[in-house]
């Protein structure tokens, strides 16, 4: 699975966007893009993930750029329960019948500030 | 309510005992997994397991050993080989077909 890199840390204004980067330059074709949060001291969660495309759910949304060398998650109005580690995860198996290993690294604190 | 169980929330051993984390889901997931994390560091996979009966080593897995009888259950032995065991250690379950993996609230391993 290919490496990923982010910012060791970010801050955001409660209600302003976050805009979480993530390189991923060796990403192959057939490798999705992840993204999980972990709240401190909890389990991580699921935010988003995707391919080519762009995506957007109730939570965030992802943009991929066209050569898929790295991506952005979009919190579009941060509160402070956004507060977390957020994770960029590149994992070539998606779902079908595959094990889904996910391999995690530092990811980026986002502090949400009043 | 759906989800995945992990019990105890904080456990505390001393050093040269094995000691038995719990990991319950009632999602009907196929996949279970196991991660630690040490502070300020990402997830590292300890096992995982697609079907029951069946498991395959992580990245880290030595000091570690787990069983899957039942589809609902996949416990984690830490035992007296692991030489670092104090960690976080999360459990997750994925359906077979599914993008997503459903995280437990964790288990704080303390050993001295």
């Amino acid at each position: 699975d290919a490496k990923t890199t982010q910012p060791p840390s970010m801050d955001c204004a409660e209600g302003r966007a976050a805009n979480l980067p993530c390189n991923h330059s060796t990403i192959s074709g057939n490798e999705y893009v992840y993204w999980y949060r972990q709240i401190h001291s909890q389990g991580p969660q699921y935010i988003i993930h995707g391919l080519k495309n762009n995506e957007t759910n109730e939570m965030a949304s992802l943009i991929i750029t066209e050569d898929r060398k790295s991506s952005t998650l979009i919190l579009p109005h941060a509160t402070l329960r956004d507060t977390a580690v957020y994770y960029c995860i590149v994992n070539r198996n998606a779902g079908g019948t595959s094990y889904g290993k996910l391999t995690f690294g530092q990811g980026t604190i986002l502090t949400v500030h009043p | 309510d759906g989800g995945i169980t992990q019990s105890p929330k904080y456990l505390f051993r001393k050093e040269g005992q094995n000691v038995t984390l719990s990991c319950e889901q009632n999602l009907n997931h196929d996949a279970m997994y196991w991660y630690r994390q040490d502070p300020g560091q990402g997830l590292r996979l300890i096992y995982y397991s697609q079907i029951v009966n069946d498991f395959q080593k992580g990245d880290i897995a030595e000091g570690y050993s787990v069983s899957r009888e039942k589809k609902e259950s996949f416990p984690l032995t830490v035992t007296s080989a692991q030489k670092n065991p104090t960690a976080f250690y999360l459990c997750a379950s994925k359906p077979a077909t599914g993008y997503e993996q459903y995280f437990g609230p964790g288990t704080r391993l303390t050993v001295t």
